[in-house]
Parts: C-alpha cells; sequence; structure tokens
C-alpha cells in the first residue's frame, strides 16, 4: 500500500534535548513538507523540499532543521533551540504541480 | 505567499441541514484551491479539489470557487454527525509553500 508513515507516534522529550521525527513515502513524490499543529490551531509549515537535497525554510523554522538525501525521506529534528516544541507534528508529500498535500498520521512530542 | 483566511466557528448545523463553509484569498493569481477535513486528533484528508469558477459537486458535498470575489466555499448537504470536524481550506498549484487556513470547526447536532 502506498501512503506516509510517521514515527513515533508518541514522542517524549526532556527540555534540552535534541529528537528527531521520521517521515517516510513511497508514493514516488518529489515535494514533502513537515507542519506543526497547536491544540485549536491551524497549520504552520516548518521546512519544504522540492526535491532530493534541497529544502527550503516555512514559517517557523527556528528550532528546527531538516534533511532530504532520499526521495522517500524526509526526517526533523527538533533541536533545543526550539524554546516551546510541544505540538502534533504533520508530515506530508505532494506529487504533482497541483500541489495536493497527503497526510501522514502525525507525531505527538511532548516536552517533560 | 497566498493568504487565506477562515472563520474558526464552531459552526453548529442541525443533522440532515446544510453546512456552508467559507475561505477568502488573497492572491488573485490563485487558481485552484483544495479543501480538507480534519476530525480531532487526526491528520487532514483531502476531500475536494476545485480549479474552475463555478461549482463542483462530489456526493454530498459542494465545492463553489468564485474568483471574482475571491472566496471559496463548501457546502454540505444532509449533514450527519460523522461530518463533524474542521475543515480547512488551502490554495493549490506549483510546488511551493502552501498556507493552510486556519480551519472552521463543523458540530452536526444529532
Amino acid at each position: 500500500d502506498g501512503g506516509i508513515t510517521q514515527s513515533p507516534k508518541y514522542l517524549f522529550r526532556k527540555e534540552g534535548q535534541n529528537v528527531t521525527l521520521s517521515c517516510e513515502q513511497n508514493l514516488n513524490h518529489d515535494a514533502m513538507y513537515w507542519y506543526r499543529q497547536d491544540p485549536g490551531q491551524g497549520l504552520r509549515l516548518i521546512y519544504y523540499s522540492q526535491i532530493v537535497n534541497d529544502f527550503q525554510k516555512g514559517d517557523i523554522a527556528e528550532g528546527y532543521s531538516v534533511s532530504r538525501e532520499k526521495k522517500e525521506s524526509f526526517p526533523l529534528t527538533v533541536t533545543s533551540a526550539q524554546k516551546n516544541p510541544t505540538a502534533f507534528y504533520l508530515c506530508a508529500s505532494s506529487g504533482t504541480e497541483l500541489n495536493e498535500q497527503f497526510f501522514g498520521p502525525g507525531t505527538r512530542l511532548t516536552v517533560l | 505567499q497566498k493568504e487565506v483566511e477562515q472563520n474558526s466557528g464552531p459552526l453548529s448545523v442541525p443533522e440532515g441541514a446544510i453546512a456552508s463553509l467559507n475561505c477568502t484569498y488573497s492572491d488573485r493569481g490563485s487558481q485552484s484551491f483544495f479543501w480538507y477535513r480534519q476530525y480531532s486528533g487526526k491528520s487532514p484528508e483531502l476531500i475536494m479539489f476545485i480549479y474552475s469558477n463555478g461549482d463542483k459537486e462530489d456526493g454530498r458535498f459542494t465545492a463553489q470557487l468564485n474568483k471574482a470575489s475571491q472566496y471559496v466555499s463548501l457546502l454540505i448537504r444532509d449533514s450527519q454527525p460523522s461530518d463533524s470536524a474542521t475543515y480547512l481550506c488551502a490554495p493549490g498549484g506549483g510546488y511551493q509553500k502552501v498556507t493552510f487556513g486556519t480551519g472552521t470547526k463543523l458540530q452536526v447536532i444529532p
């Protein structure tokens, strides 16, 4: 089955730690995206990548980093510089110029 | 950047009624729009796409695009409690930044 997987589903982090969220897709999509969603809020774009080995900052990139070494994978690292990282993180991909977004199931990150 | 605005709601409608969700946008160059549905605690899922002026129907859902007035709407006929969710709109086109509206929360009252 084609789709997007994210892991882990739940993640707990101590303050000062870096954590990496996984996002994998087997849809053969060129573009991939990371969003953050806070309770009762909309989606905010963190980073996006239109092609392997290239990515751009979104609206709230500070405290986050990404890599795109393979077409299928777009991991997100939440660094200790991110002051309030507790949120729901969503990865998405898009395979056409229409730019429809196909979402993974998300990762809930909680900072203890 | 393509900006979109939505009323956050909640919009409450009785079961069987028509729910009307609206989205306004600022970029006159936007040619297409997507509607996504997000159940509480879940990720968004694509439900409708509209490209041209006018209406597009898919079952109980109708998307409307008015480029002159710069708004796009989603009508849900015969609303069901299972339609209770947050509905997000977003412009389409190009592998670029996607700006979602904040979403409208719909509550269908049995």
